[in-house]
């Protein structure tokens, strides 16, 4: 198995431009989730798909955040316009159903926004 | 507002046992002791979980004290391998997320 697979895994933008970050969940787990990690926030969860349905959208910043989940094996978390303050580590994670299942984590895309 | 409690740092000779403690004095009775860390530039790993019973798996052990107000985590024999930050999270049995918080900085030594 493969993990979970984001893409990419750099990305180095203008500020106002558009990002979109990608992520691949292992096959047959039904919980997805998008986490932000930055030096002076550490780690919070942006987003919750349960099912390709997004459950809790709280941790999202703001309107310039949006994510989607078309099918379940693919996720995106799009940054439009991209600001200086978004450079951080995003993280994809997933979990098979149930809320006490462990999280499996993809290595992540460090964005950082100029 | 934390829900646990961890040193910030500490050291550990290599082949040599590392104890990991958590203080979470305020957990309730349907909160799981959950335990990830996280290598240098890798997204976080899960180690262990448990509820009130002591656990163990390949990676890891989970000791819980009686009261459950604290945990430690052991692992039996640390290796260059192991230095992460080890985070200790407690969640409610219907909860999805993870609130991670400082957690710990291990550094194992040869």
């Amino acid at each position: 198995d493969a993990g979970v697979i984001q893409s990419p895994r750099h990305e180095v933008t203008e500020m106002g431009q558009e990002v979109t970050l990608r992520c691949k969940p292992i096959s047959g787990h039904n919980s997805l989730f998008w986490y932000r990690q930055t030096m002076m926030r550490g780690l919070e969860l942006l987003i919750y798909f349960n099912n390709n349905v997004p459950i809790d959208d709280s941790g999202m910043p703001e309107d310039r955040f949006s994510a989607k989940m078309p099918n379940a094996s693919f996720s995106t978390l799009k940054i439009q316009p991209s600001e200086p303050r978004d450079s951080a580590v995003y993280f994809c994670a997933s979990s098979l159903e149930g809320p006490r299942r462990e999280a499996f984590f993809g290595q992540g895309t460090r964005l950082t926004v100029v | 507002d934390a829900k646990t409690t961890q040193p910030p740092s500490m050291d550990c000779a290599e082949g040599r046992a590392a104890n990991l403690p958590c203080n979470h004095s305020t957990i309730s009775g349907n909160e799981y002791v959950y335990w990830y860390r996280q290598i240098h530039s890798q997204g976080p790993q899960y180690i262990i979980h448990g509820l009130k019973n002591n656990e163990t798996n390949e990676m890891a052990s989970l000791i819980i004290t009686e009261d459950r107000k604290s945990s430690t985590l052991i692992l039996p024999h640390a290796t260059l391998r192991d230095t992460a930050v080890y985070y200790c999270i407690v969640r409610d049995y219907n909860d999805y997320k993870l609130s991670f918080g400082a957690g710990t900085t291990v550094t194992v030594r040869a």
